[in-house]
């Protein structure tokens, strides 16, 4: 069926580390992919998405590129910061059903 | 965007009693949809709200559990009823925008522990 999946959590970094959050999803037909960012205490925001193959999604310094060929999705930004702590979920919207699926979420911790 | 906001922002329920959680919207939105989001989990569709017609429930949630109403196009609830300590959760309230509402927003969140 339908699905995301995403690396498994936690992730620890240092400050201005290289970041990568991997995501693949599975899927007939061509879903828009999101990443949405749930910092501690506060509801989820989202992050950046792209609705087509090949197209870059960015945000605040993060990036993640739809790859068809490869099914994925893969969160990534060059120089992380403390401030970046929070859980990083992907998500597929369409495709050949309307369904709404998330990842199970990445816990990125970073420290100074 | 759209800001949502969502109350009471957390409650302690006892077994067996109900709760029913707010959602407002500070614009129009034809759909809304309600999440769950347990502890160290990702989130799981409860159902979907159009304005003036039954929530759709997805798999493994039904109406009698999880009683949702819609009175207009800024506003919704969902009901938590006869909670056991397994509904112990966040509570999402969400919209969508854009083609086939694909962009969703979030409220908050409600977190609930039930005794």
């Amino acid at each position: 069926g339908n699905s995301v999946t995403q690396m498994e959590g936690p992730v620890t970094l240092s400050e201005e580390a290289f970041l990568t959050i991997n995501c693949t999803y599975t899927a007939t037909g061509y879903p828009s992919l999101f990443w949405y960012v749930q910092y501690p205490g506060e509801g989820l925001q989202l992050l950046l998405k792209a609705t087509k193959a090949d197209d870059k999604g960015s945000n605040k310094g993060f990036e993640a590129t739809y790859r068809k060929e490869t099914t994925s999705f893969h969160l990534e930004k060059g120089s992380v910061q403390v401030s970046d702590s929070a859980v990083y979920f992907c998500r597929r919207y369409g495709g050949s059903q309307g369904n709404l699926i998330f990842g199970k979420g990445t816990k990125l911790s970073v420290k100074p | 965007s759209a800001v949502i906001s969502q109350k009471p922002s957390r409650d302690i329920c006892q077994r067996g009693t109900s709760l029913t959680i707010q959602c407002q919207v500070d614009s129009q939105v034809t759909m809304m949809f309600w999440y769950r989001q347990q502890p160290g989990q990702s989130l799981t569709l409860i159902a979907t709200a159009n304005q003036g017609s039954e929530a759709t429930y997805e798999s493994g949630f039904v109406i009698d559990k999880f009683p949702i109403s819609r009175p207009n196009l800024t506003f919704s609830t969902l009901t938590v009823s006869n909670m056991s300590p397994e509904d112990s959760s966040i509570y999402l309230c969400s919209v969508g925008r854009g083609g086939d509402f694909n962009e969703q927003f979030f409220g908050p969140g409600t977190r609930l522990t039930v005794l």
